[in-house]
């Protein structure tokens, strides 16, 4: 089965530094890969996929991820973040030539000092 | 335009009662998922429906029921309440498979176990 592994649980950085959220699969075959954030007090929200093409995919509010395929990795990375950034982020998979199931890792809890 | 739509927002059970969690999409997605979130835990897949009639179970299906009469509703039942099911409960949607779209997620349900 596949299975997504979030090595960072807790993060917490200053206002403009930078910002790099570990995210490594399991599963050999084509992935569809995801960040979800969640805000406090609100419901999860896409912040960027990856289905195919250029392994660097750029998300909203400054975010972007790049697919490693020979690493399994996709990592999230922000170069200056901002207090607003203050959430928690999931990295999720798919496995779109296998079943239709999302799973997610367990969360990186982010904490932004002003 | 709702989205999804998750209710009741909270509720507290007893050890052994059963209830059921309505979730509706107005999006005419054809996907549905329950997932339940813990703390540090992430989000887990309790059951998928790939459209109208169809359901599979995820990584943690035990204690739980669904089905999924229409399009629009995939209502998740507890049937023996326990306190390991204390949790928030998320209902999400997608149009075709989870892989080619995003997922859009409701506002949750937090449940309490006593």
């Amino acid at each position: 089965a596949q299975s997504v592994s979030q090595h960072n649980h807790h993060v917490i950085l200053s206002e403009a530094a930078s910002l790099e959220l570990g995210c490594n699969y399991s599963y050999g075959g084509t992935v569809n890969l995801f960040w979800y954030v969640q805000y406090p007090g609100q419901h999860l929200q896409l912040l960027l996929k990856y289905f195919s093409g250029d392994p660097l995919v750029k998300g909203i509010k400054g975010f972007e991820a790049e697919f490693i395929k020979s690493k399994f990795s996709f990592n999230l990375r922000k170069p200056s973040v901002q207090w607003s950034d203050t959430a928690e982020y999931f990295c999720a998979v798919n496995l779109p030539n296998r079943d239709d199931k999302i799973i997610f890792g367990k969360g990186t809890r982010l904490h932004i000092l002003p | 335009n709702a989205g999804v739509t998750q209710t009741p927002k909270f509720r507290i059970l007893k050890i052994g009662q059963s209830m059921t969690l309505q979730c509706a999409q107005d999006m005419n997605h054809n996907y549905m998922y329950w997932y339940r979130q813990d703390p540090g835990m992430g989000l887990k897949l309790i059951y998928y429906s790939v459209g109208a009639g169809i359901t599979d179970k995820g990584e943690v299906p035990n204690g739980y029921n669904v089905s999924r009469s229409t399009t629009e509703d995939f209502p998740l039942r507890l049937e023996l309440a326990a306190p390991s099911q204390t949790s928030v409960y998320f209902c999400a949607s997608s149009l075709q498979a989870s892989g080619a779209n995003v997922l859009t997620f409701g506002a949750g349900s937090r449940l309490t176990v006593l």
